[in-house]
């Protein structure tokens, strides 16, 4: 069954540092998504990307986040100079472009961020 | 602004019992509604999609309802299994007039069935 897959599954790193997540969504979906779920706390929506680019974006999203689709198979998400408070667990997600745009969203296993 | 709302936020069963999770969202105007299962530690894990203009869906021994007026959906678990302890997540898609728009999480229930 198609799925879709992060990594790495836990990442440490320092404050201050650079990170990228990677994953690979299911491979006939068009709709990726990032959201995170901090400890304890609601999974939140981060960023849309449809077409190569960002279709919606949420407050969290700030200039310190980028995503990119550097080819035909991997989205990523990059957090520049990383917080304490961006420790959290974060989930990629992809949808098939259906009729009506009412389709499913499948997630990955998500990668656990720690910022120490 | 959208809110979602689980009730209970946790819920212990014996094996075997019949149980109904609930959700609650505050505004009408959704594409959808999903139900997922999370796994300590874990990624989301669909479970089933609600159209707006659907009633119900069933899988297997679940059942979820989708009353969109009254902002309400259920998920119904017949003759629950230990195996069937994790935390449920109720999430909608608002409509946001064409785009794609993104999930709007519950926090969740945590269920746990007891052997």
């Amino acid at each position: 069954e198609p799925e879709v897959t992060q990594t790495p599954s836990h990442q440490v790193t320092q404050m201050g540092q650079e990170v990228i997540l990677r994953c690979v969504p299911i491979s006939n979906h068009l709709y990726f998504y990032w959201y995170r779920q901090i400890l304890g706390q609601k999974v939140e929506f981060l960023v849309s990307f449809y077409n190569n680019e960002i279709s919606e974006k949420s407050e969290i999203f700030d200039d310190q986040f980028s995503v990119e689709r550097p080819d035909g198979s991997n989205f990523t998400l990059k957090i520049r100079s990383t917080k304490l408070e961006d420790s959290a667990m974060y989930f990629c997600a992809s949808s098939e472009l259906g009729e009506g745009w009412h389709t499913e969203a499948f997630f990955g296993q998500g990668t656990r961020l720690t910022v120490v | 602004k959208q809110e979602v709302t689980q009730i209970p936020a946790a819920l212990s069963v014996p094996e075997g019992e019949n149980l109904v999770l609930n959700c609650s969202f505050t505004d009408s105007a959704i594409y959808n509604l999903q139900w997922f299962r999370q796994d300590p530690g874990k990624g989301l894990t669909s479970l089933l999609l609600i159209q707006s203009s659907q009633r119900e869906q069933t899988s297997g021994r679940l059942n979820a309802s989708l009353d969109k007026s009254s902002g309400r959906s259920t998920l119904y678990i017949a003759a629950s299994q230990p195996g069937d302890s994790a935390t449920y997540l109720c999430a909608v898609r608002p409509d946001t007039g064409g785009s794609q728009g993104n999930l709007i999480f519950g926090k969740g229930t945590k269920l746990s069935v007891k052997p």
